[in-house]
């Protein structure tokens, strides 16, 4: 069974700068998450998808992210513009369904704001 | 919101050693899940705990979820080099299940 992708692996990018990354969960998974980890810290969660709903997105900075998941399936998170503080891994994870929050991570996209 | 309050922050052991460490959280939980997390990979499910009481081993691994709902702890026995890394306790519950992450214990295993 392929696990969670995401891409890029890597980006480096000037303030200001707009970026998007992208995720393909488990086939079949139906809950989607997008989390933030600075480092040393844990994963902060950013939005959570049911399908292609937004279930949460309290601490998500809306002013300059947003997330989609038209068809349920992929998402993109988006970042413009982009500030410093926003240097951090950014990690997708999915799960069968939103009462099973056994989480399955992809290897994250290490963002670099310069 | 929820918090959770991992300790200890970091440990030091020696290989063979046994290790212990837990969760709290400031709000009652439905799910606890520890992960552990290898530079430069997401983080990897090790232990899922679903009713309160539970103790779930997984090889040389053990974790239980607390009898109030607010805590969890994750034991390691006889730790070997490989077991080196960063573990999380998460923990989910309220009406949407959304899924908190402690700030991690830091382990190392000096061989």
């Amino acid at each position: 069974e392929a696990g969670v992708a995401q891409s890029p692996r890597y980006k480096i990018i000037e303030k200001r700068q707009s970026v998007a990354f992208w995720c393909n969960p488990i086939s079949g998974h139906a809950t989607l998450y997008w989390y933030q980890q600075i480092l040393g810290q844990g994963p902060k969660l950013l939005i959570q998808f049911q399908n292609n709903g937004v279930v949460d997105d309290s601490q998500l900075p809306k002013d300059r992210f947003s997330a989609e998941r038209l068809k349920g399936v992929d998402s993109t998170l988006k970042i413009q513009p982009a500030k410093l503080e926003d240097s951090a891994v950014y990690l997708c994870a999915s799960s069968l369904e939103l009462l099973n929050t056994e989480a399955f991570f992809g290897q994250g996209t290490r963002l670099t704001v310069v | 919101g929820q918090q959770l309050n991992q300790s200890p922050q970091s440990m030091f052991i020696q290989e063979g050693e046994d290790v212990s460490m837990n969760c709290t959280s400031s709000s009652i939980f439905n799910t606890w899940l520890w992960y552990k997390q290898d530079p430069g990979e997401g983080p990897v499910l090790l232990i899922a705990l679903y009713k309160a009481g539970e103790l779930t081993s997984n090889g040389r691994l053990t974790a239980q979820f607390g009898i109030t709902r607010k805590d969890s702890f994750l034991n390691i026995s006889a730790s070997i080099p490989s077991d080196v890394g960063i573990y999380f306790c998460a923990g989910s519950g309220g009406s949407n299940y959304k899924l908190t992450f402690g700030k991690g214990t830091l382990l190392t295993v000096n061989p």
